[in-house]
């Protein structure tokens, strides 16, 4: 079974500029749950999607948006970007259960 | 969730077990112990988890005290490629926040040569 896919890998922005990530869960997986990382605040929560509804939000401002469609796969967008939204983006997918998040390889955000 | 308690590094020799400790002493009885791990720049890879049980997979195996109020994650061959920074997390599995997960600082496993 495919694993979580978050594209792009990589990518480079300038200030002010707006960006637009995408996720493919797990075959189904119908849980999708985006994540910031960077190195002095770890790993932070931003949000939670479940069937086309998001179900749970970080303390993140409102130009962190994200949106899931009728077969899962996810977008997290960020609007007029900062120097300080530079950071590891990372996307996971619940197992049916919920037990268990299995994370993709996350989208490298550096924005200058 | 409850707080966890990780030593920041370890090494371990190549071919030898990693047991790697995870204090978690405010653990709820509702709260199953995960570990992820996550090499450098890539995305946290989930490892095992368990609620009181012993646990073993492909990967690792979980001990769990029978207090509960701490763990070890053993590797039992560790290879180079198990170098990472391992982290444990206890999380009840049916709360709201089920998905929201908080890594700690975790531990640096280096596997020597």
């Amino acid at each position: 079974k495919a694993g979580v896919t978050q594209t792009p890998r990589y990518l480079i922005k300038t200030r002010g500029q707006q960006v637009t990530l995408s996720c493919s869960p797990i075959s189904g997986h119908r849980s999708v749950s985006w994540y910031q990382q960077t190195p002095g605040q770890g790993l932070q929560f931003l949000f939670e999607y479940f069937s086309e509804t998001q179900r749970n939000k970080g303390n993140f401002p409102g130009r962190f948006s994200g949106r899931q469609f009728s077969n899962s796969r996810s977008e997290m967008n960020v609007s007029t970007l900062e120097l300080g939204d530079s950071a590891l983006y990372l996307c996971a997918s619940s197992s049916p259960t919920g037990e268990t998040q299995y994370f993709g390889p996350g989208t490298r955000l550096l924005v200058l | 969730d409850a707080k966890t308690t990780q030593p920041p590094s370890m090494d371990c020799a190549e071919g030898r077990a990693a047991n790697l400790p995870c204090n978690h002493s405010t653990i709820s009885g509702n709260e199953y112990v995960y570990w992820y791990r996550q090499i450098h720049s890539q995305g946290p890879q989930y490892i095992i988890h368990g609620l009181k049980n012993n646990e073993t997979n492909e990967m690792a195996s979980l001990i769990i005290t029978e207090d509960r109020k701490s763990s070890t994650l053993i590797l039992p061959h560790a290879t180079l490629r198990d170098t990472a920074v391992y982290y444990c997390i206890v999380r009840a599995v049916n709360s709201g926040s089920a998905r929201q997960l908080t890594f700690g600082s975790g531990t640096q496993l280096t596997v020597l040569p």
